[in-house]
């Protein structure tokens, strides 16, 4: 079974902290994406990685960065969390397959809150 | 701006009711195409791929139409385990595996 985990199931922070979110596969995937999803909003791609120290930007990558320093960890940070940045995140990994048939297995998620 | 548009839900139906969601795509170049389920406050999980000619598993049914860019998911005999948010899913064909993800479908199953 493809396991998918990130470091906090809950986290708190101010506003202005640094905020890291870590994400691990043990499925040695290729791809590793990173989500928010809000109610009313679904879930809306952040940033995604097709392989190590590449990066790509999502639909709202706007006050985020990610790092992937080995191909099974990928790490979304938020420079200086503000409070609209509260949410579910959810980290996904997947094989890449040459007919698009790929799927993505999501980890549990972050429920991140800013104060 | 792609899009995936599903029925906004939520679908309130009996034990043993039969239950269809639809789902429309906007980029005609879509290649591969899912249904995803999640539960409440946990993650998405695959539910089904959907092929062009149709795919049965069990109780679950999708049907894909390119046509008229269309996805449905035929529910039978509803369970109360059934009962989560349904998300159709699509690969746009980008060439880096990234999903479009419609904002989903809830459905309760009552007994």
């Amino acid at each position: 079974d493809v396991k998918v985990t990130q470091s906090s199931r809950y986290l708190v922070k101010r506003t202005g902290e640094k905020v890291f979110l870590e994400c691990v596969q043990d499925m040695d995937h290729e791809n590793m994406f990173w989500y928010r999803q809000d109610p009313g909003l679904g879930l809306r791609l952040i940033y995604f990685s097709y392989d190590v120290k590449m990066k790509e930007k999502g639909d709202i990558p706007e006050g985020y960065s990610v790092s992937r320093e080995k191909k099974e960890r990928f790490s979304l940070i938020l420079e200086s969390a503000s409070t609209n940045q509260t949410s579910m995140y959810l980290c996904a990994s997947s094989l890449i397959r040459a007919d698009s048939t790929d799927t993505q297995y999501f980890g549990p998620g972050t429920r991140l809150t800013v104060l | 701006r792609k899009e995936v548009e599903q029925d906004p839900g939520p679908f309130n139906v009996p034990e043993g009711a039969t239950v269809a969601f639809n789902c429309t795509y906007s980029n005609s170049a879509s290649q591969s195409f899912f249904w995803y389920r999640q539960d409440c406050r946990k993650e998405p999980k695959l539910l089904m791929s959907v092929y062009s000619s149709g795919n049965e598993d069990g109780r679950f049914t999708a049907q894909l139409n390119r046509a008229s860019q269309y996805i449905s998911l035929l529910i039978r005999d509803s369970k109360l385990s059934d009962s989560a948010t349904y998300l159709c899913v699509v690969n746009e064909g980008s060439g880096y595996s990234t999903l479009t993800f419609g904002k989903g479908t809830m459905l309760l199953v009552s007994p």
